[in-house]
């Protein structure tokens, strides 16, 4: 069965340019988890969907980030502008509900210079 | 606030030397206490859940336990293929979200 699948693995940019970071959930699964993970704070949760409802965002740094579910198997989460601080590994994780266990994607890698 | 506190941050073992990893935490409700595996460029991959006081799972070479204030988890004769940073992490019983800790680095040598 396939996993969560992110993309892109990679991303480098300048700051001030607009960053897209791409979702695709387990199929079957209604849960959507964006985390943001940096040495210094370890892995925090950013936002958090049921069933494409974002259910708490009260983890989104600041306005400037945004996350959205167009449909039940897919979601993205951008930054506009970016800005280096906001450099880190971005991951996804779906559930098949969400007090189910959390299943992880990859992660992409953003560099903002 | 939930919290949880990972010790050691880094703990390095010779294969076949047995330890614990632990993780101490403070929530309101715990409605599950989840430890992940996470390899170098990698998601964290799940390992256990664990709901209540006294409970315990095992996989091959690990084995979690739970209290009321922390849980183990104890690897019996490592192999270099251990090597990972492992995290642990909480649910209380009012939010569907996971708290995390910081993790454990474990190296396992041959």
């Amino acid at each position: 069965d396939a996993g969560v699948i992110q993309s892109p693995r990679h991303e480098v940019t300048e700051m001030g340019q607009e960053v897209t970071l791409r979702c695709k959930l387990i199929s079957g699964h209604n849960s959507l988890f964006w985390y943001r993970q940096t040495m210094m704070r370890g892995l925090e949760l950013l936002i958090y969907f049921n069933n494409n409802v974002p259910i708490d965002d009260s983890g989104m740094p600041e306005d400037r980030f945004s996350a959205k579910m167009p449909n039940a198997s897919f979601s993205t989460l951008k930054i506009q502008p970016s800005e280096p601080r906001d450099s880190a590994v971005y991951f996804c994780a779906s559930s098949l509900n969400s007090e189910e266990t959390q299943y992880f994607g990859p992660g992409t890698r953003l560099l903002v210079l | 606030e939930d919290q949880v506190t990972q010790s050691p941050e880094a703990l390095r073992l010779q294969e076949g030397e047995s330890s614990s990893l632990n993780c101490s935490y403070t929530v309101s409700g715990l409605r599950g206490l989840f430890w992940y595996r996470q390899d170098p460029g990698k998601g964290p991959e799940f390992l256990f859940t664990l709901y209540s006081a006294g409970e315990e799972k095992e996989k091959e070479r690990l084995k979690a336990t739970l209290t009321k204030k922390e849980s183990f988890l104890h690897i019996t004769a490592p192999k270099p293929e251990d090597s990972a940073t492992y995290l642990c992490a909480v649910r209380n019983t009012g939010f569907q979200k996971l708290v995390f800790g910081t993790g454990t680095r474990l190296l396992v040598s041959p």
